[in-house]
């Protein structure tokens, strides 16, 4: 099946700082979306990108599709404690269900203050 | 805000049993999902239902798992005899249209089978 690369792992900031992470697959995907999971929550949507080459912003989080349609970055500027959490890329491939997402690993952030 | 709701939020069950995860969508949702996610791996497609019937599932989703709307607002997942490999939080979603994209999670069981 489709596999998505998610880069880092983990990340471990001084509050302040900027960070940025992103996904790769050797697939074509026709949506990425970006999740924040907490502790003890789901994971809930951050933004989603549905366009090769758009980029989008939700206050401090900028995401990109990139151009050629199998990777995708997430940017978080002047990260706050509150930033903490697990960071999921998913994607929706091309000709594939509409029901299915096909998620990363994840990335760990967390955030000193 | 409408969310989805889970219980039990954690779940523990002795291996061989049958277990069942309850959700309750947001009230106007049309299409429902269960994902789960093992310890430490990525969130995987299940299950998705819509109309009373299952519209997908993925190779997960074997004999062992059953899906059931038994009334106007909950939504459950079954699992017939677990396993060890069961364990993992399960997820359910919920969306107005067929689109998981636009779909609301909610915070997940934790079933540990021992």
């Amino acid at each position: 099946g489709q596999q998505l690369n998610q880069s880092p792992q983990s990340m471990f900031i001084q509050e302040g700082e900027d960070v940025s992470m992103n996904c790769t697959s050797s697939s074509i995907f026709n949506t990425w979306l970006w999740y924040k999971q907490e502790p003890g929550e789901g994971p809930v949507l951050l933004i989603a990108l549905y366009k090769a080459g758009e980029l989008t912003s939700n206050g401090r989080l900028t995401a990109q599709f990139g151009i050629t349609r199998k990777d995708s970055f997430l940017n978080i500027s002047a990260s706050i404690p509150s930033d903490v959490g697990i960071y999921f890329c998913a994607g929706q491939t091309s000709g594939g269900s509409n029901y299915k997402l096909t998620f990363g690993k994840g990335t760990l952030l967390t955030v000193n203050p | 805000e409408p969310e989805v709701t889970q219980t039990p939020s954690h779940q523990v069950t002795q291996m061989g049993q049958e277990v069942i995860l309850r959700c309750v969508p947001i009230s106007n949702h049309l299409y429902f999902y269960w994902y789960r996610q093992i310890l430490g791996q990525k969130v995987e497609f299940l299950v998705s239902f819509y109309n009373n019937e299952i519209s997908e599932k993925s190779e997960i989703f074997d004999d062992q798992f059953s899906v059931e709307r038994p009334d106007g607002s909950n939504f459950t997942l079954k699992i017939r005899s677990t396993k060890l490999e069961d364990s993992a939080m399960y997820f359910c979603a919920s969306s107005e249209l067929g689109q998981i994209t636009e779909a609301f999670f909610g915070q997940g069981t934790r079933l540990t089978v021992v």
